[in-house]
């Protein structure tokens, strides 16, 4: 199946600074690439995807960035803020005996300190 | 919709005790997963089904672990006899396979075992 890894773990910015969260993939038949963002004590809710027919999306201060060559996606937030401290999980689909699934990574612990 | 519904939102239990946890997915969806949430391990996929048959079950740790899909809005996931050792919080999610897979999340179950 699918194996997805993402970088860093923990990662601390100070206000105003971006973030960049990396995530590789090892299926390239993977064609759907979610982002979580959990706050404390919440659950995981999407933020943005990707499909492998495009290359970069943005939806205001985040981005996600796509290549298919390399197997790698990232996570962009600019402008952070406060309110951005959060665990952020990348993931990729299953196909084949494993479509309707997602593989995610361990997850990025972001805190942006005011 | 109001979204994937589980219940209880926290359980306290002593140890050796059976635990069953609830799942409503949201109607329409016919993907149905189990995730296990700690700090050590992440966010773990248990179990889940596509249209009410469980399809990929490798990921429950132990026989002490089962899980059924009676039909297409209620799941349950059930420890017996419980351990210290299952305390952490279980999600629940579900999805569409017409989309690209996009997982919704339930608000997760806070298993304690004492």
């Amino acid at each position: 199946g699918e194996n997805v890894e993402q970088h860093p773990s923990t990662l601390s910015v100070q206000e105003g600074d971006s973030a960049v969260i990396k995530c590789t993939y090892s299926d390239s038949a993977s064609n759907y690439f979610p982002w979580y963002k959990q706050e404390l004590g919440k659950r995981p809710q999407l933020i943005i995807d990707i499909r492998s027919n495009v290359g970069e999306k943005k939806d205001q201060r985040i981005a996600v960035t796509l290549n298919k060559t390399a197997k790698h996606f990232s996570l962009h937030i600019t402008e952070t803020q406060p309110e951005d401290s959060a665990v952020y999980f990348c993931a990729a689909n299953g196909r084949g005996s494993t479509l309707g699934r997602l593989y995610f990574g361990r997850g990025t612990q972001l805190t942006v300190w005011p | 919709d109001a979204g994937v519904i589980q219940s209880p939102r926290h359980e306290v239990t002593e140890m050796g005790q059976e635990v069953t946890l609830r799942c409503k997915p949201i109607s329409g969806h016919d993907y149905l997963f189990w995730y296990r949430q700690t700090m050590m391990r992440g966010l773990e996929l248990l179990i889940y089904f596509n249209n009410n048959v469980p399809i990929d079950d490798s990921g429950m740790p132990e026989d002490r672990f089962s899980a059924k899909m009676p039909n297409a809005s209620f799941s349950t996931l059930k420890i017996q006899p419980s351990e210290p050792r299952d305390s952490a919080v279980y999600f629940c999610a579900s999805s569409f396979s017409g989309t690209d897979t996009e997982a919704f999340f339930g608000q997760g179950t806070r298993l304690t075992v004492v």
